[in-house]
């Protein structure tokens, strides 16, 4: 199984809401991504987790939550988002130093 | 610090056509290199990598790509493109023992017509 599971597709939110976004691996890679993506641009790095641990924030704000409940999952809690949080959501996960596989993206509108 | 450079931000090319996307990158040290394809509305998926050996590397879709060290490049190739070739193609770095922290060029729109 080299595949890399994302749920929601799509996901539609207020501003006041709170959501989750889910990525599920069962490669047994011991590292998980998450990114973001507005269209037309590379993927922007957010979140690395390293066995299970938090090990890189590149800076996002706290309205975005990750968590990591064990080695194949990985969760992106979302609460009180903005309009210009609209984007693609990418999971990835990877073995070192080989390359990352990634998801298929939750595409996420914030109104 | 290593960046990657794309340097055309959209190739439009005929069909049955070759074709070549360019990438250049910077840094001090050795890199392992990749190239990714993400079709619209989808995740990334790997075209093919480069961490060692042959500096001539074949992946999938009948794409190859060739490591230059003197001149910090991993152009990617295609003799005769498809339309179903038209995508988004990323080329992206990551240091041996960085994490895979991948670094990405800004990407590269492939536009394949009848």
């Amino acid at each position: 199984d080299t595949e890399v599971t994302q749920t929601p597709k799509h996901l539609v939110m207020g501003m006041t809401n709170k959501k989750s976004l889910k990525c599920e691996q069962h490669m047994g890679h011991r590292a998980m991504y998450w990114y973001k993506q507005k269209a037309k641009k590379p993927p922007e790095l957010m979140f690395v987790y390293s066995y299970e641990k938090l090990s890189i924030n590149e800076s996002v704000p706290s309205r975005f939550s990750p968590e990591c409940p064990n080695s194949s999952l990985l969760n992106l809690h979302l609460h009180a988002l903005q309009p210009e949080d609209s984007a693609l959501y990418l999971c990835a996960s990877a073995r070192s130093p080989d390359e990352q596989y990634f998801g298929p993206g939750t595409r996420l509108t914030v109104t | 610090a290593q960046s990657v450079t794309q340097l055309d931000s959209q190739v439009p090319v005929f069909e049955e056509a070759p074709v070549e996307l360019r990438c250049n990158y910077s840094s001090s040290v050795s890199v392992y290199l990749f190239w990714y394809v993400q079709y619209p509305n989808q995740g990334l998926q790997l075209l093919l990598k480069y961490l060692s050996g042959s500096t001539l590397v074949k992946g999938i879709n009948g794409f190859e790509a060739e490591f230059n060290k003197s001149q910090t490049s991993f152009h990617l190739r295609k003799p005769s493109v498809h339309i179903s070739d038209t995508a988004e193609y990323f080329c992206a770095v990551t240091f041996p023992n960085a994490g895979n922290m991948l670094t990405f060029g800004g990407g590269t729109r492939l536009m394949v017509k009848p």
